[in-house]
């Protein structure tokens, strides 16, 4: 499985403000996934990043409150952007498993809060 | 109706316990079933993979798939504290490579000494 990293793991915002998490994979993969874990609720895919192109955004989900970059087949960004209470979750950053796998693997998480 | 119900517990046993998690589903689509454990503060770790309906065991977890029932189990043997955490049943039609899975909200598990 892959190693994935996110920064920060936590951080405490404020309304209004936008907050960018950083999402690092050991290996080169072609799709990445954000994901949402709001309190008490299910994952929820957020968008899907490909290298060298337009994320692909989810019902309920838009590029203007979550722009997404993936720069190079290792790396993508998600940022949150004018934030409110509502915002407050975990944000995962997630990758398929090698050679077309089937298998999702999962960062660490970022623990957002916002006051 | 959800696509996936999963029972949010708390659910407490002693240890060495056998432990039942079980997920429901209304998509018949659904091909790829997942048990994800989650520590607090932690991201999800996959634990169990099955594609299709059967059983699978991997030392003390053994998942079970019953497609006719859309109905999936989690068993854990000889439970131990290092269990506790939060188990998370997820799915899809296609697999992880597309990233959709869908995933039931979770049952937190507390395995007492």
């Amino acid at each position: 499985s892959a190693v994935i990293s996110q920064k920060p793991s936590r951080d405490i915002c404020q309304r209004g403000t936008s907050l960018t998490i950083q999402c690092q994979v050991d290996s080169q993969v072609t799709m990445m996934f954000w994901y949402r874990q709001q309190p008490g609720q299910s994952l929820t895919l957020i968008a899907t990043a490909n290298q060298g192109s337009e994320a692909t955004y989810e019902s309920g989900f838009v590029i203007d409150k979550f722009p997404i970059s993936r720069p190079n087949l290792t790396f993508s960004t998600l940022t949150v952007s004018n934030m409110s209470p509502e915002d407050s979750s975990i944000y995962l950053c997630s990758v398929a498993s090698a050679g077309g796998g089937e298998k999702l693997f999962f960062g660490s998480g970022t623990q957002l809060s916002v006051l | 109706q959800k696509e996936v119900e999963q029972d949010p517990g708390p659910l407490s046993v002693p240890e060495g316990a056998i432990v039942s998690l079980n997920c429901t589903y209304s998509n018949s689509a659904f091909q790829y079933f997942m048990w994800y454990r989650q520590y607090s503060r932690k991201g999800p770790e996959l634990l169990m993979y099955t594609y299709s309906s059967g059983n699978k065991e991997d030392g003390r977890f053994t998942a079970q798939v019953d497609k006719s029932s859309k109905y999936i189990s989690l068993f854990i043997r000889d439970s131990q504290p290092s269990d506790s955490a939060t188990y998370l049943c997820a799915m899809s039609a296609e697999g992880g490579s597309q990233g959709n899975l869908i995933f039931g909200k979770g049952t937190k598990l507390s395995v007492k000494p």
